[in-house]
């Protein structure tokens, strides 16, 4: 298993375009998010998914766009670059598994892209 | 709103010495928490997670965390620092929404 993949590992944009972060998982993990991450600032929730067709905001989503027409598939685009955007981004793949009193939960990550927009 | 503090941006400790770093979760977050570590440049290492069937988890590389819900806390520890030991760690509560603390560095000094 691949894990959770992001492409690329480095970008670097210019202000007003727009570019794609692709993230793709292969363990068949229902919930998917996009993550930033800024110093001193943790991890902050841009979007998520909690399946194909369902995408919901997360904490800070203006600026970007998700769709997931696929379980796989969780790209996440920049409509118009702003230096306020340059950032390292983060996908994560989750589960729940189980019916019990303690499901089963897991979480991983992406090894990030790292953006700067110039 | 569902929401993750942690106390003290920065921690430093002795090689050997105890290491406890603090978590706080709102009530609003889901029994579901997670301690992750971050080596400089790279991503986030699941260290240990809790999901009801424990009050006191135990991770890799010697941490544990324990899991109090009176207190709302999920702090972690370590008996020894090691040398090795010195990143920085994130706490994180909730799940599909899952939501970070803003992280706490360690520094172990020799």
């Amino acid at each position: 298993n691949a894990g959770v993949t992001q492409t690329p590992k480095f970008q670097v944009l210019k202000t007003g375009q727009s570019m794609t972060l692709q993230c793709a998982q292969d363990m068949n993990h229902e919930y998917m998010s996009w993550y930033r991450q800024d110093p001193g600032m943790g991890l902050r929730l841009i979007h998520y998914s909690v399946g194909a067709g369902i995408t919901d905001q997360g904490e800070v989503p203006n600026g970007y766009n998700v769709s997931r027409s696929t379980t796989e598939d969780f790209p996440l685009r920049l409509l118009s670059a702003a230096p306020s955007q340059t950032s390292v981004y983060f996908c994560a793949s989750s589960y729940l598994t189980g019916r019990s009193a303690y499901p089963d939960y897991g979480y991983t990550f992406g090894s990030g892209t790292r953006l700067t927009v110039v | 709103a569902q929401s993750v503090t942690q106390l003290g941006s920065h921690v430093s400790v002795s090689e050997g010495a105890l290491v406890l770093l603090r978590c706080n979760y709102s009530s609003s977050v889901p029994p579901y928490l997670f301690w992750y570590v971050q080596y400089p440049n790279q991503g986030l290492q699941l260290l240990l997670k809790y999901t009801s069937a424990a009050t006191l988890v135990k991770g890799i590389n010697g941490f544990e965390a324990e899991f109090k819900k009176s207190e709302t806390s999920f702090h972690l520890t370590k008996p020894s620092a090691h040398m090795s030991d010195a990143a920085e760690y994130f706490c994180a509560g909730g799940y599909q929404k899952v939501t970070f603390g803003t992280g706490t560095k360690l520094q172990v000094i020799p």
